[in-house]
């Protein structure tokens, strides 16, 4: 079965960097995009950037944009999310999730997810 | 952006009954839209997608429709595992994709 494991979260400081990962186990990796979607405490949950499965568009939520890059190792078979400049409004769990259930270039619908990983951005 | 609403924030109700949640979209999002199941301490879970189409091994229980600007998802007779927290999202247009804030559905 289809399985997401994403790591690397924690806490850090506002200003800060952190980089997250996620492994997929069970598909074809390169053969699909994939989503960053993240929930801040409390609240619901937010879209935040997609990778083609070749890498070759990415797309961001305009609240990320400079700040958060999205990447992909297809032979490793893990997903990234480089985080820079965090904020105290970062502070979320950040799931990596499979486009799909339909193979396309972006479909936009979050077929699959992971269990996500704890951000904390604060002092 | 497109904006959808959902009512009501919170649904109690008993095992065995029939669970209406309703989505608005700011605009029409044609059938482009999808409902997904949150559990505490899960990853959330596609249920419909297309408005109505089932996902991968979602039981019969579940039932997606509408269209335009007004959706709803049913749940026939309500399962303990039903219990959750469910989300309306939007692929019609994007950047950004955006979800509702919930609907949770509590044990009354």
């Amino acid at each position: 079965q289809v399985q997401l494991a994403e790591s690397g979260g924690g806490v850090v400081q506002p200003g800060g960097s952190l980089r997250l990962s996620c492994t997929a186990s069970g598909i074809t990796f390169s053969s699909h995009g994939f989503h960053w979607v993240r929930q801040a405490p409390g609240k619901g949950l937010e879209w935040v950037a997609f990778i083609q499965y070749d890498g070759s568009n990415k797309y961001y939520v305009d609240s990320v944009k400079g700040r958060f890059t999205i990447s992909r190792d297809n032979s490793k078979k893990t997903l990234y999310l480089q985080m820079n400049y965090l904020r105290a409004e970062d502070t979320a769990v950040y799931f990596c999730a499979k486009d799909g259930p339909l193979v396309a270039t972006i479909y936009g619908v979050f077929e699959y997810w992971g269990l996500g990983t704890v951000v904390t951005v604060s002092s | 952006e497109i904006v959808l609403t959902q009512s009501p924030a919170t649904l109690s109700l008993s095992p065995g009954e029939r669970a209406t949640l309703s989505c608005r979209a700011s605009q029409s999002v044609s059938s482009y839209l999808a409902w997904y199941q949150h559990r505490p301490g899960q990853g959330p879970r596609l249920l419909i997608y297309e408005t109505s189409k089932r996902a991968t091994d979602i039981p019969a229980r579940f039932t997606g429709s509408g269209s335009g600007t007004d959706f709803t998802l049913t749940i026939s007779s309500l399962e303990p595992e039903d219990f959750a927290v469910y989300y309306c999202q939007q692929r019609s247009n994007w950047p950004p994709f955006t979800f509702g804030p919930g609907t949770k559905v509590e044990i009354k």
